[in-house]
């Protein structure tokens, strides 16, 4: 397992289009997060699934964003309509529950950027 | 609402320092607090702390965590420049199991 997996690396869009990014998690972790992160902030939660139950969404998430975990496998995340404040670090992380404490691990990210 | 409280926003160190960042914590239903480093993109698992007063080690690396004062700190001695990087503290709720970060502390260390 070569741990987890976004793409694209990078991303730039015009406002006004639509982004998807896809994240492939540690293959038997159930519990699959999405984050956002800018620059001198640390990450902001988006959403998370367990399996593929989508358990939580930010209140700070507008309807543009979406995210998909169709299978409890790999997860989607869509933004409509992206405008130039979408613009930021979007993180993946995946980790395995029923394991007690255990941690989040983090995949290298998708930078999007809105012009 | 749940909230995560790093200081100092930033550092900057010499090489042989020893620093002490500071993690708070406000969190519902707490069950864990971890520390990550994150040098460019993915942060990456440094420490993972569930009882007060129990230190974690690795290397030059120490955590602690205070339970009753709701607080953690992360020193780093005899720095290095390879240190340099954003040190992230989370919480983990048992209420959730959502991750809520701080803002990071950003570690500059000079040769």
């Amino acid at each position: 397992d070569t741990g987890v997996s976004q793409n694209p690396r990078h991303k730039i869009t015009k406002r006004g289009q639509n982004v998807t990014f896809r994240c492939d998690p540690i293959s038997e972790h159930n519990r699959l997060y999405w984050y956002r992160q800018t620059l001198g902030q640390g990450p902001e939660f988006l959403t998370y699934f367990q399996n593929e139950a989508q358990l939580e969404k930010s209140r700070l998430l507008s309807d543009r964003f979406s995210a998909e975990r169709p299978k409890g496998s790999f997860s989607t995340l869509e933004i409509q309509r992206t405008e130039q404040g979408d613009s930021a670090m979007y993180l993946c992380a995946s980790s395995y529950l029923d394991r007690g404490d255990t941690e989040a691990f983090f995949g290298q990210g998708t930078r999007l950027t809105v012009v | 609402e749940d909230k995560v409280v790093q200081s100092p926003l930033s550092l900057v160190v010499h090489e042989g320092d020893t620093v002490t960042l500071n993690c708070s914590y406000e969190v519902t239903n707490f069950r864990s607090l971890l520390w990550y480093k994150q040098e460019k993109k993915a942060p990456t698992f440094l420490f993972m702390l569930t009882s007060s007063g129990i230190e974690k080690k690795s290397g030059r690396l120490s955590s602690i965590l205070d339970k009753k004062e709701l607080f953690s700190i992360l020193n780093i001695t005899a720095t290095q420049t390879g240190d340099s990087a954003i040190y992230l503290c989370a919480v983990l709720s048992s209420g959730t199991y959502k991750y809520i970060f701080g803002t990071g502390t950003r570690l500059k260390v000079l040769a």
